[in-house]
């Protein structure tokens, strides 16, 4: 059964860069036909997809993000990380990775705060 | 962005209630439409994936329908452990977007 958590600072200062990994448990994160994803919540509020990449490390991102994110896998270590630049207060929100089969997700990792604040 | 609108916000029902929550697409999205269940502080929890097939595990008493533009989860006899939030998610198009949530609560 496929597992999956998220690591990484829950502090980060403004203005500077995010930077969060994935580790995959349970199963390679190259079998298969799966994206990997992120998707963050704010405190108290709803969804938002951040991007997602391909095994083959094609990528796809949100717009509004796009300038902001880099999405990247390392097959070795079946992990995929996440790095968003320039953060600012409303960057704060739990990030969540999960796995993306044709569109539904499944399973997600637990989640991992991230507070941006000086 | 196809946008996803949930009604309604919050629901109070009973324990044997039989509840219904409504997910409407900006544009249709023929059936690729997820619902998913979560609980404070925890992950969201696939419960129907193209939007009337059962995620493995499961209980029978959640349902989906709906096709192109209008879908709805069904829950027959609301449990102690249904109380939480449920969420819609079109996967048309990618940028997937998710509905604002219902917060379905005990009465």
């Amino acid at each position: 059964q496929v597992q999956l958590q998220e690591s990484g600072p829950g502090l980060v200062k403004p203005s500077q860069t995010l930077s969060l990994t994935c580790s995959v448990s349970g199963g390679s994160i190259s079998s298969g036909s799966y994206y990997w994803s992120w998707i963050r919540q704010p405190a108290g509020k709803g969804l938002e997809c951040i991007g997602r990449i391909y095994t083959s490390g094609s990528t796809n991102y949100n717009p509004s993000l796009k300038s902001r994110v880099t999405i990247s896998v390392d097959t070795s270590k079946n992990q995929f990380s996440l790095k968003m630049s320039s953060v600012t207060a409303a960057d704060t929100a739990v990030y969540y990775c999960a796995r993306d089969y044709y569109g539904d997700y499944d399973p997600w990792g637990q989640g991992t705060l991230v507070t941006v604040s000086s | 962005d196809i946008q996803m609108t949930q009604s309604p916000s919050t629901l109070s029902a009973s324990v044997g209630d039989r509840v219904t929550i409504t997910c409407r697409a900006s544009q249709s999205i023929s059936g690729w439409l997820a619902w998913y269940q979560q609980k404070p502080g925890k992950a969201p929890k696939l419960l129907i994936y193209k939007a009337s097939s059962l995620e493995s595990g499961v209980p029978s008493r959640f349902s989906g329908s709906g096709s192109g533009t209008e879908f709805t989860l069904t829950i027959s006899s609301l449990q102690p452990d249904d109380f939480a939030t449920y969420y819609c998610q079109q996967y048309n198009t990618y940028l997937y977007t998710f509905g604002q949530g219902t917060k379905l609560e005990i009465k």
